[in-house]
């Protein structure tokens, strides 16, 4: 199967930048989503990345590099609200399109 | 509004009971999906729909049923529950293959 890896955990200052990782097989790759999860919530849709480069939307920009098969989701101006998890997913597209999860990383901003 | 719903968002129950957790979108989407979620795992797909009457299954399958009978539900059916499928519940609805994904609000489900 398709594995998607990102580290488990980070910790950031509030007001700061971070950048959270993300890599996945290239074979029958698609595009790539971000979602946000607060602790026991569902998780939203934060971007889909399907062409090469940065994608910026306010605060969070997402980048993708299909050769490489990694994707970075950068957060700035870290604040407190920010605290979550942020799974990446890979879609492996065909007509049933599957879509598979990392793991997810726990993100925890500290004033 | 556009949302996913899903009944019941808490559930405790005993090994062996029938229970059905429904699951119910009301934006026309084609494509639907359970997924479990556990500490440590991730989100891991149990079944998927692609359209009424075509589900298929994911990567954890076993001990769960689903149906499609109309577009907007996409129940999830556990005849004989058993502890090991405690765990964090979540339907999804997307419109096409590669089109952004909602998710329901979840359901909590303890097997005792």
């Amino acid at each position: 199967g398709q594995n998607i890896d990102q580290p488990t955990e980070m910790t950031a200052t509030e007001g700061a930048i971070v950048q959270i990782n993300c890599t996945y097989q290239t074979s029958g790759f698609n595009g790539l989503f971000w979602y946000q999860q607060h602790a026991g919530e569902a998780p939203t849709f934060l971007s889909y990345n399907v062409l090469d480069g940065l994608e910026e939307k306010g605060r969070f920009s997402s980048f993708l590099s299909r050769s490489k098969g990694y994707s970075y989701l950068l957060l700035k101006e870290l604040q407190m609200k920010d605290s979550a998890s942020y799974l990446c997913a890979a879609n492996y597209g065909g007509s049933q399109g599957n879509l598979i999860f990392g793991k997810g990383t726990k993100l925890s901003v500290k004033p | 509004e556009a949302q996913v719903t899903q009944n019941p968002r808490y559930l405790i129950t005993v090994t062996g009971k029938k229970l059905t957790v429904t699951c119910s979108q009301n934006m026309n989407h084609e494509y639907m999906s359970w997924y479990r979620q556990d500490p440590g795992l991730g989100l891991r797909q149990i079944y998927y729909s692609m359209n009424v009457e075509v589900t298929d299954k994911g990567d954890v399958p076993e001990g769960y049923k689903v149906s499609r009978k109309e577009k907007r539900n996409f129940p999830l059916i556990l005849e004989s529950p058993s502890p090991n499928q405690t765990s964090l519940y979540f339907c999804a609805s997307r419109r096409g293959s590669t089109d952004t994904q909602y998710f329901g609000p979840g359901t909590r489900l303890t097997v005792l």
